[in-house]
């Protein structure tokens, strides 16, 4: 089946650092990946995606890169802020996945003035 | 104009209750989705609709009830509630041709069971 593997948090860095969140995959077919992000109080929001290999998602300083060979899709963001505090989710979809997203465990990030 | 609206936001009660939480959605979604987030941020899927049509029915107690009287409202009842149903519970939506991976998500209804 399938499955998401991100690393474990809580991660907690000083702003202005650079910000690494790892994420693998397990799955049949071609997934979609996604990073949702998650700010305290509020429901999940997509951040970027990725829908075929060596595609690159990017959206507000982040980015993820699709890795194929290496069943990858990391989370980066070269200077983080105070406002990047929350909560990181990795997830793919794909075809046999009847319809569902299948999220990683989620990953807190924490960033200090 | 919220796109995916949830309530209650915040629900206490005493173990045994029946309660419900309501979701509905504005975006013209064909589909729409239940999870559970527990107190570690582990989501888990419990239900999804697609044109009033349950589609994924995860391995949940019979306790837990959806319903959808039409494809822009799913709600969830919850019978008998018990200490482990404290949980945050997300309602979400997708639309099925241009990107059913494509998830929007209500703020979230905090139940705690006392």
């Amino acid at each position: 089946g399938n499955s998401v593997t991100q690393m474990e948090g809580p991660v907690t860095l000083s702003e202005e650092a650079f910000l690494t969140i790892n994420c693998t995959y397990t799955a049949t077919g071609y997934p979609s990946l996604f990073w949702y992000v998650q700010y305290p109080g509020e429901g999940l929001q997509l951040l970027l995606k990725a829908t075929k290999a060596d595609d690159k998602g990017s959206n507000k300083g982040f980015e993820a890169t699709y890795r194929k060979e290496t069943t990858s899709f990391h989370l980066e963001k070269g200077s983080v802020q105070v406002s990047d505090s929350a909560v990181y989710f990795c997830a793919l979809y794909s075809s046999g996945s009847a319809r569902q997203l299948t999220f990683g465990s989620g990953t807190q990030l924490t960033v200090l003035p | 104009d919220t796109a995916v609206s949830q309530t209650p936001k915040y629900l206490v009660t005493q173990m045994g209750n029946d309660k419900s939480i309501k979701c509905e959605q504005n975006l013209g979604h064909d589909t729409m989705y239940w999870y559970k987030q527990d107190s570690k941020k582990f989501l888990k899927i419990m239900f999804s609709y697609n044109n009033k049509e349950l589609i994924i029915n995860e391995t949940v107690p019979n306790r837990f009830s959806p319903k959808s009287p039409d494809k822009a409202h799913l709600n969830l009842h919850i019978n008998s509630l018990e200490l482990g149903d404290s949980a945050v519970y997300f309602c979400a939506s997708s639309h099925t041709i241009s990107g059913a991976n494509v998830l929007t998500f209500g703020a979230g209804s905090r139940l705690t069971v006392l």
